[in-house]
C-alpha cells in the first residue's frame, strides 16, 4: 500500500486559475513535503510542514496539514505557464528519519 | 538549480552488467539519499548516507550499493542489471537525514538496460 497518494492523477487548468492538489497517508509523519519535478528532470523542494503546523504559506503556493485526517492540500494560486509539472507529496515517517516516502505525483497541465 | 550534480547523464548497459553512477552534494550537506524513478511513477527510496555511512534503506535489493566519501560526494552501484533496472536514477543532498530535512536534487541520471 502506498504511503502518500496524491489526488488527482492529472490535472489541467486554464493560465489565471487556481490549482489544488491533495496527498493522503496512512502512517503518521514528521513532517510533510512538497515537490515540483519538469518533465523528467530533478525534483525541486517547494514546502516543509512539519506535523505541528497546521499552513504554511510561499509565495503564490498555500500548504495545510490536517494530522487528523491524514491528509495534505497543495494549493497554487494564480497559475502560470511555467506551473505546468508533476507535484509530488513525500513523508517523513513519525520516529524514522532513516526515509523518505513520495507518492506517485499529480500533473498538472497548464492551459494557455 | 541545485549545487548538487550527477554524471553521467545518460547510460545504457547490457543486462547482466555492473554500473556506478556519481553524485556530488551541494557544500555543507552530509546526507545523500539515492532514489530510482520509473516512467510516471514517483521516486523510490534506494537509501541514504549520513556522514559516510549508510542509514536507512527502502525495499531494494543487496545489489544495489553505495558508498559516500569523506568530502560527501556518493556513488550508487548496480550489480547483476535487470531490464527492470531501468529508470531515472536521482540524488539528493540534505543538511540532515532525509525524513527530516527538504532534499535538494541533481539532475538524474537515465540508465537503459538492453
Amino acid at each position: 500500500s502506498q504511503q502518500g497518494e496524491e489526488d488527482p492523477q492529472a490535472l489541467s487548468i486554464q493560465e489565471g486559475e487556481n490549482a489544488t492538489m491533495n496527498c493522503s497517508y496512512k502512517t503518521s509523519i514528521n513532517n510533510l513535503q512538497w515537490y515540483r519535478q519538469n518533465s523528467g528532470r530533478g525534483l525541486v523542494h517547494l514546502i516543509l510542514i512539519r506535523s505541528n503546523e497546521r499552513e504554511k504559506h510561499s509565495g503564490r503556493l498555500r500548504v495545510t496539514l490536517d494530522t487528523s485526517k491524514k491528509s495534505s492540500s497543495l494549493l497554487i494560486t494564480a497559475s502560470r505557464a511555467a506551473d505546468t509539472a508533476s507535484y509530488f507529496c513525500a513523508t517523513g515517517l513519525m520516529n524514522r528519519d532513516d526515509k523518505i516516502i513520495f507518492g506517485k505525483g499529480t500533473r498538472l497541465h497548464i492551459l494557455p | 538549480e541545485t549545487g548538487v550534480t550527477q554524471s553521467p547523464t545518460h547510460l545504457i548497459k547490457t543486462r547482466g552488467q555492473q554500473v556506478t553512477l556519481r553524485c556530488s552534494s551541494q557544500s555543507g550537506h552530509n546526507t545523500v539519499s539515492w532514489y530510482q524513478q520509473a516512467l510516471g511513477q514517483g521516486p523510490q527510496f534506494i537509501f541514504q548516507y549520513y556522514r559516510e555511512e549508510e542509514n536507512g534503506r527502502g525495499n531494494f535489493p543487496p545489489r544495489f550499493s553505495g558508498l559516500q566519501f569523506p568530502n560527501y560526494s556518493s556513488e550508487l552501484n548496480v550489480n547483476a542489471l535487470e531490464l527492470d533496472d531501468s529508470a531515472l536514477y536521482l540524488c539528493a543532498s540534505s543538511l540532515g537525514l532525509a525524513g527530516s530535512y527538504e532534499q535538494y536534487f541533481g539532475p538524474g541520471t537515465r540508465l537503459t538496460v538492453t
